[in-house]
């Protein structure tokens, strides 16, 4: 079945640590994308991508990093700069052509103590 | 900058009511929109889309949504709202250049 999976669900670091969450996709889509959820505020767009090697900071990029070496995978790194990194965070694709929406995995929800 | 905005953060119906989620969007070309819809801990469904023709669009779960260029709007419509439609709305617009831009949501309650 395609899809988009991310990985783990649930994740736990301690403060000061760099942590990846992995986000892989079968779509053959070549846009992907990272969001951040936070209890009422929706979607924030950190980082999006719409092709292999090339990738553009969203509306909240500081404190996070991306790759893009193949089209089927865009890690994401929360890195010890990010100032509150606990909160969810979802994955998503989409086809590039024109009025395609964008599918989302299942989230992971990372927790720093 | 483009933008989307949805007023109400949270709306509570009655079982059977109608059901109206407000969206607008900022954006200077034509907009793709889209309605979303998430139970709690969970990734997006998409519930319908906009991208040209007819601006009244059907999704599925009996919602639809009309899109008014005038309005800079893409309100979405329920005739019957259902216990099981209780969750979080999102409105969405993808720029031509693939951003995605979604709104802060309206969460929804149904009272039965």
């Amino acid at each position: 079945d395609g899809g988009i999976t991310q990985s783990p669900k649930y994740l736990f670091r301690k403060e000061g640590q760099n942590v990846t969450l992995s986000c892989e996709q079968n779509l053959n889509h070549d846009a992907m994308y990272w969001y951040r959820q936070d209890p009422g505020q929706g979607l924030r767009l950190i980082y999006y991508s719409q092709i292999v090697n090339d990738f553009q900071k969203g509306d909240i990029a500081e404190g996070y990093s991306v790759s893009r070496e193949k089209k089927e995978s865009f890690p994401l790194t929360v890195t010890s700069a990010q100032k509150n990194p606990t909160a969810f965070y979802l994955c998503a694709s989409s086809d590039r052509r024109q009025g395609t929406e964008a599918f989302f995995g299942q989230g992971t929800r990372l927790t720093v103590v | 900058a483009q933008s989307v905005t949805q007023p109400d953060i949270h709306i509570t119906v009655s079982e059977g009511a109608s059901l109206e989620l407000r969206c607008n969007y900022s954006y200077g070309a034509t907009p793709y929109l889209f309605w979303y819809v998430q139970s709690p801990g969970q990734g997006l469904q998409l519930l319908l889309k906009y991208f040209s023709g007819d601006t009244l669009v059907q999704g599925i779960k009996g919602f639809e949504a009309e899109f008014k260029r005038s309005q800079s709007s893409f309100n979405l419509r329920k005739p019957s709202v259902h216990w099981s439609d209780a969750a979080e709305y999102f409105c969405a617009v993808k720029t031509s250049y693939d951003k995605v831009i979604f709104g802060p949501g309206t969460s929804l309650s149904v009272i039965p």
